[in-house]
């Protein structure tokens, strides 16, 4: 069976620190990859989307950068964290497009920056 | 742009109650409309989804949706509460036509009550 792993679970970061999140997915390939934010008031943000190695989809400017060096592997990351990136990220895998295969979540990163 | 709206982010209903979840959805290619709920600190599982084809769609754990085009609405509804339905329920709509991508409303938390 599939399984998504995420980690850390909680961070808490100083602002102006580097940032790496790391998600991977076991059991499936050529997943679909997403990062979303959820954040106080703002609901579930999307901010990235991969649907191959190498191929990320932005679809928010943002302190943020994502990557995904191995087709199971997907990483956010940021080289200098603001208050404002504090929020609750999750990433999520489909083994093909929204049309017929449903999200799957991780349990998601609680990043406080401070 | 796609985008999706919930109306109320809290809503309060007594445990034998009707559930009503409100969601409009602005879409500029068909629109495909899901229904996802969070659990306190974890990720989203997939409720129900509306592609084609019966506008009433059933899910999960007795909830249902229809989708009603001339409203733009795709309200998630449940006959009778129980405890265990407290949640946050998010709607969430395809991104683009090659669906690739969810756009997630804001969310609304429901509290059951005894």
């Amino acid at each position: 069976s599939q399984t998504i792993h995420q980690w850390p679970a909680t961070l808490v970061q100083p602002v102006g620190s580097p940032l790496s999140l790391e998600c991977t997915v076991e059991g499936t390939s050529n997943p679909n990859l997403y990062w979303y934010r959820q954040a106080a008031g703002r609901g579930l943000q999307l901010l990235f989307y991969s649907v191959g190695i190498g191929q990320i989809s932005s679809e928010v400017p943002q302190n943020l950068s994502a990557s995904r060096p191995q087709d199971r592997q997907f990483i956010l990351s940021s080289k200098k964290l603001l208050l404002s990136d504090s929020g609750f990220y999750l990433c999520a895998w489909s083994p093909g497009t929204a049309y017929n295969s449903p999200l799957h979540f991780g349990n998601g990163t609680r990043l406080t920056v401070t | 742009a796609q985008s999706v709206t919930q109306l109320g982010s809290h809503v309060s209903v007594s445990e034998g109650a009707l559930v009503l979840l409100r969601c409009n959805y602005s879409s500029s290619v068909p629109p495909y409309l899901f229904w996802y709920v969070q659990y306190p600190n974890q990720g989203l599982q997939l409720l129900l989804k509306y592609t084609t084809g019966a506008t009433l769609v059933k899910g999960i754990n007795g909830f249902e949706a229809e989708f009603k085009k001339s409203e733009t609405s795709f309200h998630l509804t449940k006959p009778s509460a129980h405890m265990s339905d407290a949640a946050e329920y998010f709607c969430a709509v395809i991104l683009n036509q090659a669906g690739t991508a969810l756009i997630f409303g804001k969310g609304t938390t429901l509290s059951v009550s005894s």
